[in-house]
């Protein structure tokens, strides 16, 4: 069974620029997560995803920060314009409909803004 | 509200010894609780998970956790270090009756000497 798919790997940009990330979950699985990790920090939930529906998104920024799903498979997460504080690590998870309600986590891409 | 405390951010270990890594959590529900390890620049991997079934839980690679309600405790153990367990430990509570929130802990960084 495949795993979680993230691209790309690493990215790095200047302040005000715009940046996208993407994330393949396993197949199947109905609910998708966006998180950020910040150097030394434990991951933070952004942005649950329920099939193509948000079931929580009162972590993100959305002044900046802007997720899709729109197919209910992949996933999209955006930061427009990029700030230096958004250096981290960005990890997409997903989790089956049943079992135990654990997630599985893809690579991360880390993302250095100068 | 649920939160998790890892009452450790460093734990060095000689190679071949006892490793004990602390975790508290604090739940208004009966939690799932995860150990995930990081190691540097991979994803998270599931180490062990608590479901409510056996509080003593094995995991992979000689972990295992005990779920102690009554001192809302559940500490990662391991008889024997080895080098290759050098990494960054986080622990997880869930709410296994809601969304299936993840609540990371600020993470434990193990250092293995030889």
């Amino acid at each position: 069974e495949a795993g979680v798919a993230q691209s790309p790997r690493y990215k790095i940009i200047e302040k005000r620029q715009s940046v996208a990330f993407w994330c393949n979950p396993i197949s199947g699985h109905a609910t998708l997560y966006w998180y950020q990790q910040i150097l030394g920090q434990g991951p933070k939930l952004l942005i649950q995803f329920q099939n193509n529906g948000v079931v929580d998104d009162s972590q993100l920024p959305k002044d900046r920060f802007s997720a899709e799903r729109l197919k209910g498979v992949d996933s999209t997460l955006k930061i427009q314009p990029a700030k230096l504080e958004d250096s981290a690590v960005y990890l997409c998870a997903s989790r089956a409909s049943t079992g135990s309600g654990e997630q599985f986590f893809g690579p991360g891409t880390r993302l250095t803004v100068l | 509200a649920q939160s998790v405390t890892q009452l450790d951010s460093h734990v060095s270990v000689s190679e071949g010894t006892p490793v004990l890594l602390r975790c508290n959590y604090s739940s208004s529900y009966s939690p799932s609780l995860f150990w995930y390890v990081q190691h540097p620049n991979k994803g998270l991997q599931l180490l062990l998970k608590y479901t409510s079934a056996a509080t003593l839980v094995k995991g992979i690679n000689g972990f295992e956790a005990e779920f102690k309600k009554s001192e809302t405790s559940f500490h990662l153990t391991k008889p024997s270090a080895h080098m290759s367990d050098a990494a960054e430990y986080f622990c997880v509570v869930s709410d296994p009756s809601g969304t299936y929130k993840y609540i990371f802990g600020t993470g434990t960084r193990l250092k293995v000497l030889a």
